[in-house]
Parts: C-alpha cells; sequence; structure tokens
C-alpha cells in the first residue's frame, strides 16, 4: 500500500493569514496518463468528508480561490492563503492510483 | 443532485457480521461509471479506505479487510452493501459510503453510521 504522511499535525492560524500543509507519499502518483491523483479532503466538525482538491491542483465546484494544491511525485503541499473561521476542520491528503485508496493521518486546523 | 444515506443497525457482537446499506437517491448505481464505495473512521482516529462495487458490478476491496468484506448492490432498489465478518472492537467506526468518481474522485458522501462492536 502506498503511505502518505501529513505534517504538521495540526497547526492554529490567525485568521486572514495563510496556512500549509505537507503530504508525502512513499511511491510517485504520477500516472502515465500525465495526471497526478493525489486529492485533498476536509472534514468540518461533525460533517462527513468533503472534496476540496483533486488530481493535485483542481479545486472541486464551490471550493474558493484562497484554497490550492501543489507538488509533485511524492511531495505535496495544500495552501490557504488567507485562513477564515469556516476553514476550521481536519484537512486529509489521499492518493487514488489504485484500490486501496490510503488516506493521510489527517491535519487539525484550528483558529486562534 | 445525489445523495447517500447509510442505515442498519447501530451494534454488532464480536465474532458475528456488521452489515450496512447505503441508499442512493437523485442517480442510478447502475449507470455511468462510478464506483460505489465504502469507507470507515474509528472514533477519533483516520480514514480507512474498505472497498467498492462498480456501476456493472465488479468488486475490489482493501487487502487488509479482503478475507472478511463482501459489497453488494440491489439495482432494483438503488442500494449497496457492505457486510463484514468475525467482527472485533477494532471494527467499532464510523461507516461511510461515497461515490467515487474513478481514480479516488469522491464528490458525494452519507453522513456516516456509527458502528459498535460490543457484546
Amino acid at each position: 500500500d502506498i503511505v502518505m504522511t501529513q505534517t504538521p499535525l495540526s497547526l492554529s492560524v490567525t485568521p486572514g493569514q495563510p496556512a500549509s500543509i505537507s503530504c508525502k507519499s512513499s511511491q510517485s502518483l504520477l500516472h502515465s496518463d500525465g495526471k497526478t491523483y493525489l486529492y485533498w479532503y476536509v472534514q468540518k466538525p461533525g460533517q462527513s468528508p468533503q472534496l476540496l482538491i483533486y488530481e493535485l491542483f483542481r479545486r472541486f465546484s464551490g471550493v474558493p480561490d484562497r484554497f490550492s494544491g501543489s507538488g509533485s511525485g511524492t511531495d505535496f503541499t495544500l495552501k490557504i492563503s488567507r485562513v477564515e473561521a469556516e476553514d476550521v476542520g481536519v484537512y486529509f491528503c489521499m492518493h487514488g492510483l489504485h484500490v486501496p485508496r490510503t488516506f493521510g493521518q489527517g491535519t487539525k486546523v484550528e483558529i486562534k | 443532485q445525489v445523495q447517500l444515506q447509510e442505515s442498519g443497525p447501530g451494534l454488532a457482537k464480536p465474532s458475528q457480521t456488521l452489515s450496512v446499506t447505503c441508499t442512493v437517491s437523485g442517480g442510478s448505481i447502475s449507470t455511468s461509471e462510478n464506483y460505489w464505495s465504502w469507507i470507515r473512521q474509528p472514533p477519533g482516529k483516520g480514514l480507512e479506505y474498505i472497498g467498492y462495487i462498480s456501476h456493472t458490478g465488479n468488486t475490489d476491496y482493501n487487502p487488509s479487510l479482503k478475507s472478511r468484506v463482501t459489497i453488494s448492490a440491489d439495482t432494483s432498489n438503488n442500494q449497496f452493501s457492505l457486510k463484514l465478518t468475525s467482527v472485533t472492537a477494532a471494527d467499532t467506526a464510523v461507516y461511510y459510503c461515497a461515490r467515487d468518481r474513478g481514480w479516488g474522485f469522491f464528490d458525494y458522501w452519507g453522513q456516516g453510521i456509527l458502528v459498535t462492536v460490543s457484546s
């Protein structure tokens, strides 16, 4: 199985300030079709996970443009340019290269 | 708008079988290229992928659970189900059903159902 490792595991951010989460995979997520099958999901308090970013950098429908995904191969980053109160939650990276999909441990984002 | 709703007993006894059903509305489980999936989350922990059943009835499972898992579909009721045998306390979790559009693109999730394994 591909191991997904996130850092940090928790983050406390002042509203309006940026935040960054790192995710590393144990093998490259670049497929021969040229796409990188790396996803970011957020689980807000008391809710199911929801899709934020797919295929490394593409924002899902309705996701604000303050969220961006980047990286390549085995190293990935989710950035929030200006954190808002509604961004509180646990952020998970996940690979979609094959079954089983595997998730990072999650990064809990809190507001200072 | 696709909606998924899990249902089933919230309690399972050790060594017995856990069963959860996902009812899909707003779209048919037997059309277009979708992979109807199960993911679980032990209380306070991370997400674990269980497996899927495709729109054609093909299945694939997490190898760590493969010997105990069966995912099946009831197309007449637009439902798909998870059965997990020989459960232990380690199988206590919130079980989510979700639609995978392929390659891990989970765009719709159920609200989740907590299943506790306890005697």
